[in-house]
């Protein structure tokens, strides 16, 4: 079955950088699109990144755009994500999700448990 | 960006009843639109996408429709493991959003 397992969370100070990893098993990870969805404490859900299946193309929301970078090792099974110059605001528990079809559709059909990230000083 | 707003916020019914939740665009997303439900310390987990089709293992109960702006999502009768909180999400019109969620709690 599938599954995703997400690590890397912790307390990190504003300015500060942190690196998450998702580590997939049960599918074919390599012809999936992936993503990074967000939620902060209490909160809704946010989009955060995707990569394409083959890690050629990334898009992110805005209010993570040029500080944060998703990757993906296909020998590895793994996502990445990359948070540089965290801010308070930042503060959520991340989730990663594979997508429903192998062509991307924005659909976020399974997903792991999630790591959280508190950006405090 | 197209706001989607889910009402109501909190709905009160007991097992065995029908729950009816509703998700309006604010602009139109044609079908393009998914549900999720979400119990306590749990991740999200897909129930329909493209308005109407139920994701894989999904029961039957769980039923989707709509297009445009104007969405539901019926659970046609509530067993106990459906309380939690419900989203709805569009691809419809980037940046892809979620409502604010629909809580549904055990009466």
């Amino acid at each position: 079955q599938v599954r995703l397992v997400e690590s890397g969370g912790g307390v990190v100070q504003p300015g500060r950088s942190l690196r998450l990893s998702c580590a997939a098993s049960g599918f074919t990870f390599s012809t999936y699109g992936m993503h990074w969805v967000r939620q902060a404490p209490g909160k809704g859900l946010e989009w955060v990144a995707i990569i394409s299946s083959e890690g050629t193309n990334e898009y992110y929301a805005d209010s993570v755009k040029g500080r944060f970078t998703i990757s993906r090792d296909n020998s590895k099974n793994t996502l990445y994500l990359q948070m540089n110059n965290l801010r308070t605001e930042d503060t959520a528990v991340y989730y990663c999700a594979k997508d429903l079809l192998t062509t991307v559709t924005y659909y976020f059909h399974y997903w792991g448990q999630g790591t959280l990230i508190t950006v405090s000083s | 960006e197209i706001v989607l707003t889910q009402s109501p916020a909190t709905l009160s019914l007991s097992p065995g009843e029908r729950a009816t939740l509703s998700c309006r665009a604010s602009q139109s997303v044609i079908t393009y639109l998914a549900w999720y439900q979400q119990t306590p310390g749990q991740a999200p987990r897909l129930l329909i996408y493209d308005a109407s089709n139920r994701a894989t293992g999904i029961p039957a109960r769980f039923s989707g429709s709509g297009a445009g702006t104007d969405f539901t999502l019926t659970i046609s009768s509530l067993e106990p493991e459906d309380f939690g909180v419900y989203y709805c999400q569009q691809r419809g019109s980037w940046p892809y959003t979620f409502g604010q969620g629909t809580k549904l709690e055990i009466k």
